[in-house]
């Protein structure tokens, strides 16, 4: 079946340092690829997206690129800010399908 | 535009009642979809409807159940509750097209005592 997998949390960085969290997936065919940001006490919001193989998301500096020969969909961004303080899940969409979520992975920003 | 409400934002029951959430998607949206979000977890997802059908459920018990009226918002019934049902459920609606996302409400928090 699909699944997703992300870096375990928490993840805790430094102002200005760069981020990466890692995603990787298993699907049949070519789902899209999506990350997904929740701020304390609220719901989810959609970060940044990718359709098709190759395809780079980016949204508010983050900033992942859709790579089919590694099902991969990494989350990167060069400069955090304690704003950036969230929860943030990986999820893949198969294809007229409910979406498919990771854990999630926290992070934390200390100024 | 509106974006995804849900109601009500919290909700607290005893252990054996019944427990009912509402969801309203974005105008034109057609899909719903619920999620249950218990503390520490990731989302697990719960039902999904597309124009007034049940197209798909997760791995939950048959006391989680749901219906989408015509004007495509949604109710999710939960009974028999148990103390494990305590959780974040969160809605979303898209348009039901390929490689479109969902945009999610802010959640109706069930604690249940």
């Amino acid at each position: 079946g699909d699944s997703v997998t992300q870096m375990e949390g928490p993840v805790t960085l430094s102002e200005e340092a760069f981020l990466t969290i890692n995603c990787t997936y298993t699907a049949t065919g070519y789902p899209s690829l999506f990350w997904y940001v929740q701020y304390p006490g609220e719901g989810l919001q959609l970060l940044l997206k990718a359709t098709k193989a190759d395809d780079k998301g980016s949204n508010k500096g983050f900033e992942a690129t859709y790579r089919k020969e590694t099902t991969s969909f990494h989350l990167e961004k060069g400069s955090v800010q304690v704003s950036d303080s969230a929860v943030y899940f990986c999820a893949l969409e198969p294809g007229r399908r409910a979406l498919t979520f990771g854990s999630g992975t926290r992070l934390q920003v200390q100024p | 535009e509106a974006g995804v409400t849900q109601s009500p934002t919290h909700l607290i029951k005893t252990r054996g009642q019944q427990a009912t959430l509402r969801c309203s998607p974005i105008s034109g949206h057609t899909s719903v979809y619920w999620y249950q979000q218990a503390l520490g977890l990731g989302l697990q997802f719960l039902l999904w409807y597309d124009e007034g059908e049940e197209r798909n459920r997760g791995n939950f018990p048959p006391r989680f159940s749901g219906r989408q009226f015509p004007n495509y918002s949604s109710e999710l019934n939960v009974n028999a509750l148990e103390l494990e049902d305590s959780a974040l459920y969160l809605c979303a609606s898209s348009p039901g097209q390929v490689g479109t996302e969902a945009f999610f409400g802010q959640g109706t928090r069930l604690t249940v005592v």
